[in-house]
C-alpha cells in the first residue's frame, strides 16, 4: 500500500506569509494526526481527525493554525500569518480505527520542513 | 507535570554488542507504550508496542520491557549492526486515548 504522503517537503517563507501543508494518509485510515517537531525538542501533538471530524485539537498553538480534512481523505494545515517560531518539521500520520483505544500504530509521512525567515 | 525522558546523549556502541535505550516517565498512566525508529529526513517508523499488563515483548533482535512500578521501559537491540544507527523514540498512549505522546528520542550510533 502507498504510505503517507506530505507536500511540500520543504517550504521557506517570510514572516507574515501564508503556507499550506498537505497530507495524504493511507487509504482507509480513519485517523489522521498532525505533529510538529521544533529544533531540539520532542515531536509534539497538534491535532487528531477521525474521518472529517476534529476529535482533538488541544495541541494547536494558536488561531494562526487551521487544519481541515476534506471528505475524510487528505488534510491541509494552513499557517497564516507565519511567525518565526513556527519553523520546524510538520509530520502527518495516519492509522486505522480498530476500535481499541491505544492499540494505535501510527504510520508517519516524511514530514514538511517549514522555515520562516 | 507529565514528562517522558529519554537520554539526550547519543549512545555509541560497537557492532555486535547489545544496545539498551531507556524511556522513563512521570505522571502518566499509559495503557500502551510504543517504540519508533527515525532516520534523518524521514518520519518515525513503528517498531514495537507493549501493553501495561505485559512485562516483555520480542521481535527478531528487538526486545522491549515495561515496568509500570518503576515507570520505565527498556529497549534492547541485540547483535547490533551499523544499519541500526538511528534515533529511537518512545511514545506513551494513555488509556482511553488514541494519541501517542513522544519523548525526544535517543540517538544510537553503532560503530563497525
Amino acid at each position: 500500500e502507498a504510505g503517507v504522503t506530505q507536500f511540500p517537503s520543504h517550504s521557506v517563507i517570510e514572516k507574515g506569509q501564508t503556507v499550506t501543508l498537505r497530507c495524504d494518509p493511507i487509504s482507509g485510515h480513519d485517523n489522521l494526526y498532525w505533529y510538529r517537531r521544533v529544533m531540539g525538542k520532542e515531536i509534539k501533538f497538534l491535532l487528531h481527525f477521525v474521518k472529517e471530524s476534529k476529535q482533538d485539537e488541544s495541541g494547536m498553538p494558536n488561531n494562526r493554525f487551521l487544519a481541515e480534512r476534506t471528505g475524510g481523505t487528505y488534510s491541509t494545515l494552513k499557517v497564516q500569518p507565519a511567525e518565526l517560531e513556527d519553523s520546524g518539521v510538520y509530520f502527518c500520520a495516519s492509522s486505522r480505527n480498530d476500535g481499541t483505544s491505544g492499540a494505535n500504530v501510527l504510520t508517519f509521512g516524511a514530514g514538511s520542513r517549514l522555515t520562516v525567515l | 507535570s507529565q514528562k517522558i525522558e529519554q537520554n539526550s546523549e547519543a549512545l555509541n556502541i560497537q557492532e555486535g554488542k547489545t544496545a539498551t535505550l531507556t524511556c522513563n516517565y512521570t505522571n502518566y498512566s499509559p495503557a500502551y507504550l510504543q517504540w519508533y525508529r527515525q532516520d534523518p529526513g524521514r518520519g518515525p517508523v513503528f517498531l514495537l508496542l507493549i501493553r501495561e499488563n505485559e512485562k516483555e515483548k520480542r521481535k527478531e533482535r528487538l526486545k522491549v520491557t515495561f515496568d509500570t512500578t518503576l515507570k520505565q521501559s527498556l529497549f534492547h537491540i541485540t547483535a547490533s549492526q551499523p544499519a541500526d544507527s538511528a534515533t529511537y523514540l518512545c511514545a506513551l498512549v494513555p488509556g482511553g486515548s488514541y494519541i501517542p505522546t513522544f519523548g525526544r528520542g535517543t540517538s544510537l550510533i553503532v560503530h563497525p
